[in-house]
C-alpha cells in the first residue's frame, strides 16, 4: 500500500527566503506526483505534475524535483511572499492502468512571515 | 469559469438524514474523482469513473455511500443515513487522461450534527 509522508508539517519563513518542502512515498511504481497548494477550507490548487520518466518541473519561483528510485521529491519555493502561505500537498498516482487515483501526503502548512 | 463545480458548496444535516452532492467536471474530462478530506489530513481516494464507468471504489466507500455519472458528464455522491463520522470536506476532481493534471473543485463542506 502507497504511503507519502511530508515533513515538516509546518514550516514558518520569513518573506523573501528560499525554502524546501519535502515529499517521500514508499513505494517507487509511481506514475506522476503532482504539487498542490490548498488555502484554509478551499479546493485543491494544481502547481506542477512530474511524470515518472521526467526529473523536475518548473513553473515560475516554483522548482519540484522527482527521485523516484529513493521516492523522494521537493518542492522548491524562491524568494517567499506572504500570499504563499498555504498547505502545500504532495500526491502520486501508481503505475498500473487503472489505478489512477492520487494519494496524498498529509501536507506542510507554510506560513511566510512579512 | 470552466473549472470543476460542486454544490452545495456547505451542508448541515441531523444524524440518520440522507444527503446528495453535484459535482460538474470540465466539459471534454471523462475522468472524474470523489475524495474525502477530514481536518489536517490529505484527501483520501473515495472512488473513480471513466465516462459513465465506475472504475474503482475504495473501502472508505461503505455502503451507505453511492456515486453515479450518468451519461458521463456530471456525478453526484449520495450518503445515506449519514453519520457523525461522515463530517468533512468532499471534493470533486476531473482530468482528461492518466498523464493530465487532476483539477480540483472547491468541496463541498458536510457537517452532521
Amino acid at each position: 500500500k502507497q504511503e507519502v509522508t511530508q515533513i515538516p508539517a509546518a514550516l514558518s519563513v520569513p518573506e523573501g527566503e528560499n525554502l524546501v518542502l519535502n515529499c517521500s512515498f514508499t513505494d517507487s511504481a509511481i506514475y506522476n506526483l503532482q504539487w498542490f497548494r490548498q488555502d484554509p477550507g478551499k479546493g485543491l490548487t494544481s502547481l506542477l505534475l512530474i511524470q515518472s520518466s521526467q526529473r523536475e518541473q518548473t513553473s515560475g519561483r516554483l522548482n519540484a524535483s522527482l527521485d523516484k528510485s529513493s521516492g523522494r521529491s521537493t518542492l522548491y519555493i524562491a524568494a517567499s511572499q506572504p500570499g504563499d502561505s498555504a498547505t502545500y500537498l504532495c500526491a502520486v498516482t501508481g503505475s498500473n492502468f487503472g489505478n489512477e487515483k492520487l494519494t496524498f501526503g498529509t501536507g506542510t502548512r507554510l506560513t511566510i512571515i512579512p | 469559469d470552466t473549472g470543476v463545480s460542486q454544490d452545495p458548496r456547505h451542508k448541515i444535516t441531523k444524524r440518520g438524514q440522507n444527503v446528495t452532492f453535484r459535482c460538474d467536471p470540465i466539459s471534454e474530462h471523462n475522468r472524474l474523482y470523489w475524495y474525502r478530506q477530514t481536518l489536517g489530513q490529505g484527501p483520501e481516494f473515495l472512488t473513480y469513473f471513466q465516462n459513465e464507468a465506475q472504475l474503482e471504489k475504495s473501502r472508505l466507500l461503505s455502503d451507505r455511500f453511492s456515486a453515479e455519472r450518468p451519461k458521463g458528464s456530471f456525478s453526484t455522491l449520495e450518503i445515506q443515513r449519514t453519520e457523525q463520522g461522515d463530517s468533512a470536506m468532499y471534493l470533486c476532481a476531473s482530468s482528461l487522461s492518466l498523464t493530465d493534471t487532476q483539477y480540483f473543485g472547491p468541496g463541498t463542506r458536510l457537517t452532521v450534527l
